[in-house]
């Protein structure tokens, strides 16, 4: 069974870039039949997808990130990784990895647990 | 403010049945498969039903979904206390490169 677990470091201070990882288990990570990616949730806000990774390499960004954002895939450890650049009181969410199909009418499944990221001095 | 419009909140009672409405538009649910989640406190989101009204093995036949032009729905039949969750739909979006777009999430509570 696929599993992915989130790893940050809870606290980031504004102006910083936020460095998070994803460890995954019990399945492949080169499959074109899926991409990756990062999903998030602000305090009291609804989810949003804000970085994409597909098995070739290439990557797109939720426009909403204005360019702050690079995720990446180890594909030897397994290992999702997203940085976010110059982070303000905006970016405070929970940051979940996940796995969707690579169709239109694919899903997100699995997710990760979520971690927790706080922007703040 | 997400791009699909879910009601913030939903309620009934053990063994009622609650619908769950989710509102889009032609280049998101008018065009393109809906897939609900739920959210169980303390736990990460699991597909709940997807391609519109597809149950993943596991989901329990009390759950069923719909679409309709720019809309889809949700509903939970036979309501158990298990079912207070978070729930949220999701579809791609032709109008931003087939990003996956979320609802804002209705947060159902038995009472």
């Amino acid at each position: 069974q696929l599993q992915l677990q989130e790893s940050g470091p809870g606290q980031v201070e504004p102006s910083e870039t936020l460095s998070l990882t994803c460890s995954v288990s019990g399945g492949s990570i080169s499959s074109c039949t899926y991409y990756w990616g990062w999903i998030r949730q602000p305090p009291g806000k609804g989810l949003e997808w804000i970085a994409i990774i597909y098995c070739d390499g290439s990557t797109y960004y939720n426009p909403s990130l204005t360019s702050r954002g690079t995720i990446s895939v180890d594909t030897s450890k397994k290992v999702l990784s997203l940085n976010l650049r110059s982070v303000t009181a905006a970016d405070t969410a929970v940051y979940y990895c996940a796995r969707r199909g690579a169709y239109s009418d694919s899903w997100v499944d699995p997710w990760g647990q979520g971690t927790l990221v706080t922007v703040s001095s | 403010q997400s791009v699909l419009t879910q009601p913030p909140s939903a309620s009934g009672t053990p063994g009622q049945r609650v619908t769950i409405s989710c509102s889009g538009s032609s280049s998101n649910i008018g065009s393109n498969a809906v897939n609900w989640y739920q959210r169980l406190p303390e736990t990460a989101p699991k597909v709940l039903i997807y391609r519109n009204n597809q149950r993943p093995s596991g989901v329990p036949d009390r759950f069923s979904g719909s679409k309709s032009g720019t809309s889809a729905s949700l509903a939970i039949s036979g309501l158990q206390s298990e079912d207070e969750a978070d729930y949220y739909c999701a579809v791609c979006d032709d109008s931003l490169n087939g990003l996956v777009v979320f609802g804002g999430g209705t947060k159902l509570t038995v009472l």
